[in-house]
């Protein structure tokens, strides 16, 4: 049980590439959620979705797009690469109990912007 | 939207000795309240979880306490221990469905001198 992949897990991008994140669970969890890590700001919400083909925004949604195609991928894209975009990436999932479960984070992906 | 404070930033403690993290939210219809722990260059990982049913939670020298009234909830370690440094961060959300998303304190640093 890989529980929950981040692909990759290290990547460096020039200002203005494009680039997708890979988020796979293998958990059946409706949920899903990208958030940033960033020194001192925490953990926050770029965009999350609560079922396959539904996504909605967050608490930082600009500059990123997400799909949801399948149950078991989320997928964060960056069209146009900025500085600001650098940081620590993570995926997470959860069941929908009708009630708050556990999040399962992935291992992150260290994105570099130059 | 939800707003998770999160307090102190940092903490740091003398092995043996008891920490306390609390954190205040804004929204009433939040109702599950989980701590991560996140030791460095690691995913975040729960390490308890309490709902507004209930007033507190324990499990071993972990206890968790609520307080809807006042919307805060604190983290309590006793006998802390070397290995419990780590950032931890605590987090809120409403029931599942649509509304449901986990909203994160900004963490706070654990240091635990031997």
């Amino acid at each position: 049980n890989a529980g929950v992949t981040q692909t990759p897990k290290f990547r460096v991008l020039k200002t203005g590439q494009s680039m997708t994140l890979l988020c796979a669970q293998d958990m059946n969890h409706e949920y899903m959620y990208w958030y940033r890590q960033d020194p001192g700001m925490g953990l926050r919400l770029i965009h999350y979705s609560v079922g396959e083909g539904t996504t909605a925004k967050g608490e930082v949604p600009d500059g990123y797009n997400v799909s949801r195609l399948k149950k078991q991928n989320f997928l964060l894209g960056l069209e146009s690469a900025a500085p600001s975009q650098t940081s620590v990436y993570f995926c997470a999932s959860s069941l929908d109990r009708g009630w708050g479960t556990e999040a399962f984070f992935g291992q992150g992906t260290r994105l570099t912007v130059v | 939207g939800e707003n998770v404070e999160q307090h102190p930033s940092t903490l740091s403690v003398q092995e043996g000795d008891s920490a306390v993290i609390k954190c205040t939210y804004s929204d009433s219809a939040s109702n599950y309240f989980p701590w991560y722990k996140q030791e460095l260059g690691k995913r975040p990982q729960l390490i308890i979880d309490i709902r507004s049913n209930v007033g507190e939670k324990k499990d071993q020298r972990i206890a968790v306490t609520l307080n809807k009234t006042a919307k805060h909830f604190s983290l309590h370690i006793t006998e802390t221990q070397p290995e419990d440094s780590a950032v931890y961060f605590c987090a809120a959300s409403p029931s599942g469905g649509s509304n449901y998303k986990l909203t994160f304190g900004k963490g706070t640093l654990l240091t635990v001198n031997p």
